[in-house]
């Protein structure tokens, strides 16, 4: 499995721009990226998946440059409510099995 | 549709005694998976059923641990001779299985489980 290294946490302000950078130095060939969001109390949820280039869906985009060494989620004009942890996953189907690692995450704190 | 249910939410124990946790996973979903959470940690990965099996138990902490799944449908953890280090939050999810392409895991609230 592909080990991920995010920032324990970061500050943002509301209607700011926040990006988070995942490093998978070592991500093979058939993983794929995928961002979960958990906020206090409740399970993580699916945020965005993408294997290549950029992916955007109506709540973030997930930029992957060439080497998908790293990928970045764009989370655009945060608010208050945006405050949570984001665990950063790279994992692929295995044997018919798709076992994900999720490490620490980043925790985000959106102030106003 | 319904979502992941997870029962009990609450759970306090006497340790040395025994617990389980039930999982309903959305319907049709046929991968389902057990996670720990600790206070202020990631999640740790407990085990995956395919099915009704369990290709991987790898994250069982102990033999203490077990689960099991049946009808594709709902699924028990087990925690024999609970132990203080045991208390955590217990999550759930389920997905669809795709041969090649990772689904997105649909999570329960989780069960807060303490043991005194």
């Amino acid at each position: 499995l592909a080990k991920t290294t995010q920032p324990i946490s970061m500050d943002s302000y509301e209607g700011q721009e926040v990006n988070i950078t995942c490093s998978h130095n070592n991500i093979a060939t058939n993983d794929y990226i995928t961002w979960y969001q958990q906020f206090p109390s409740q399970g993580p949820r699916f945020i965005i998946q993408g294997y290549k280039t950029k992916v955007t869906n109506e709540v973030a985009s997930l930029f992957i440059p060439a080497d998908r060494k790293s990928s970045t989620l764009s989370l655009p004009r945060v608010s208050l409510s945006d405050t949570a942890v984001y665990y950063c996953l790279v994992a692929s189907v295995s044997g018919g099995s798709y076992i994900p690692t999720f490490g620490r995450g980043t925790s985000l704190i959106v102030h106003p | 549709g319904a979502g992941v249910s997870q029962s009990p939410s609450n759970k306090v124990t006497e340790k040395g005694k025994d617990v389980e946790l039930r999982c309903d996973p959305i319907s049709g979903h046929t991968a389902l998976y057990w996670y720990r959470q600790r206070l202020g940690q990631g999640l740790e990965f407990l085990i995956y059923f395919q099915g009704n099996s369990a290709p991987d138990k790898s994250g069982l902490p102990s033999d203490r641990f077990s689960a099991e799944r049946t009808g594709e449908s709902v699924s028990t953890l087990t925690i024999q001779r609970t132990q203080q280090e045991d208390s955590a939050v217990y999550l759930c999810a389920s997905s669809i299985q795709g041969a090649g392409y990772p689904y997105e895991q649909y999570f329960g609230p989780g069960t807060r489980l303490t043991v005194t």
